[in-house]
């Protein structure tokens, strides 16, 4: 079974500009997560989409948004890029189920704002 | 809160050894907590994970501590090898599938 893939997965952008990151999740599962990684604040949860329904969010500012499709993937769009947005982004997948279901991470996309 | 601390940014141990990571957390509601694995160039994978009304799990080379009076867990992996080297991460979750890691220790492992 494929895992989670990611594309791109290096991106260079300059500051003011916007970026679409995808996620593919693994085949039958239905929520997809988001999470950013820095070396300063580590891995901080972006929000979590399941049924193209946003479930839980994060403290980001409203630049950072998502959304998912009927198919189950998912893209996450970063507007007005910041130098401080440059991070790894990570996306996870889940399986349906009640409560907490294990998350399997893709490779992230290394995004550099320059 | 959301902090899920680490008490050491980095570990050396040698091949062979044991080694324990340590890890602080903030929540007391929590009921749930992962350790995960990050390789270079990876996205970070599941080890093991402990609900709260466990002491201890154990599973391949790996054992999992929690110690709910100090809100402390920690992540005991025995017979260290090479490819154990990476970065260490606790998470606990907080809602249905909102994982809030801690700041990751990175383990080396000396030949």
């Amino acid at each position: 079974k494929a895992g989670v893939t990611q594309t791109p997965r290096y991106l260079i952008k300059t500051r003011g500009q916007q970026v679409t990151l995808s996620c593919s999740p693994i085949s039958g599962h239905r929520s997809v997560s988001w999470y950013q990684q820095t070396p300063g604040q580590g891995l901080q949860f972006l929000f979590e989409y399941f049924s193209e329904t946003q479930r839980n969010k994060g403290n980001f500012p409203g630049r950072f948004s998502g959304r998912q499709f009927s198919n189950s993937r998912s893209e996450m769009n970063v507007s007005t890029l910041e130098l401080g947005d440059s991070a790894l982004y990570l996306c996870a997948s889940s399986p349906p189920g009640v409560g907490y279901n294990e998350q399997f991470f893709g490779p992230g996309t290394r995004l550099t704002v320059l | 809160g959301e902090s899920v601390g680490l008490h050491l940014p980095t570990l050396s141990v040698q091949e062979g050894d044991n080694s324990i990571i340590n890890c602080a957390y903030s929540n007391s509601a929590s009921d749930y907590f992962i350790w995960y694995k990050q390789e270079s160039g990876k996205g970070p994978q599941f080890i093991i994970d402990i609900r709260s009304n466990m002491d201890k799990r154990q599973g391949q080379r790996v054992t999992v501590l929690l110690n709910k009076t100090v809100k402390h867990l920690s992540l005991q992996i025995a017979a260290t090898q090479p490819g154990d080297s990476a970065v260490y991460f606790c998470a606990e979750i907080q809602g249905a599938q909102k994982l809030v890691f801690g700041q990751g220790t990175r383990l080396t492992i000396n030949p």
